[in-house]
């Protein structure tokens, strides 16, 4: 069975601490995505990747940094967590193959609250 | 630019009751179409895809959606709900040569007993 797993189901961090957040995904998909989820809002793509090492600015980038140093690894991390970043946050990971259409495979979120 | 409009943001159905779910798109050539749904506090699960030949799409836990290209719409349709249906479900786009997905703001489903 395909899996995307996330570091913590739910974390709880103070104001200005630095947060990680780990995404794994056994797939050997190319593409990693990082979503925030919040009410009324949908899904918006924070960073995404296309490779080791390769990052890209999703809609909403502000306030975050991600890492990609190995093909199965991608890591969000907020370098001075604030109160507005309380979300739920989503990893997906998709093929590059042609045939799979972009389909997305999902964690299953972390809710991240900064108090 | 592409965009997807899933204009309810609630529905509420009796449990045993037909569902449809609407979803249109903005784009100029033909997408490839996802439905998705997300269980409280879970990720999202793929409900069903469309991206080329029958336009009626079977999904799982006995859903379909039909694509309407005059329309631009990809409507998601369950003939009876259970309900464990409650959640909340998004509906997304991609297109060729790009590997991101447009999403939809989601619907929340609320299943009266």
């Amino acid at each position: 069975d395909v899996k995307v797993t996330q570091s913590s189901r739910y974390l709880v961090k103070r104001t200005g601490e630095k947060v990680f957040l780990e995404c794994v995904q056994d797939m050997d998909h190319e593409n990693m995505f990082w979503y925030r989820q919040d009410p009324g809002l949908g899904l918006r793509l924070i960073y995404f990747s296309y490779d080791v090492k390769m990052k890209e600015k999703g809609d909403i980038p502000e306030g975050y940094s991600v890492s990609r140093e190995k093909k199965e690894r991608f890591s969000l991390i907020l370098e001075s967590a604030s109160t507005n970043q309380t979300s739920m946050y989503l990893c997906a990971s998709s093929s590059q193959r042609e045939e799979v259409n972009n389909e997305q495979f999902f964690g299953p979120g972390t809710r991240l609250t900064v108090l | 630019a592409q965009s997807v409009t899933q204009p309810d943001i609630h529905i509420t159905v009796s449990e045993g009751a037909s569902l449809e779910l609407r979803c249109n798109y903005s784009y100029g050539a033909t997408p490839y179409l996802f439905w998705y749904v997300q269980s409280p506090g879970q990720g999202l699960q793929l409900l069903l895809k469309y991206f080329s030949g029958d336009t009626l799409v079977q999904g799982i836990k006995g859903f379909e959606a039909e694509f309407k290209r005059s329309q631009s719409s990809f409507n998601l349709r369950k003939p009876s709900v259970h309900w464990s249906d409650a959640a909340e479900y998004f509906c997304a786009v991609g297109t060729w040569g790009n590997y991101q997905l447009i999403w939809g703001a989601g619907t929340k489903l609320i299943i009266k007993p």
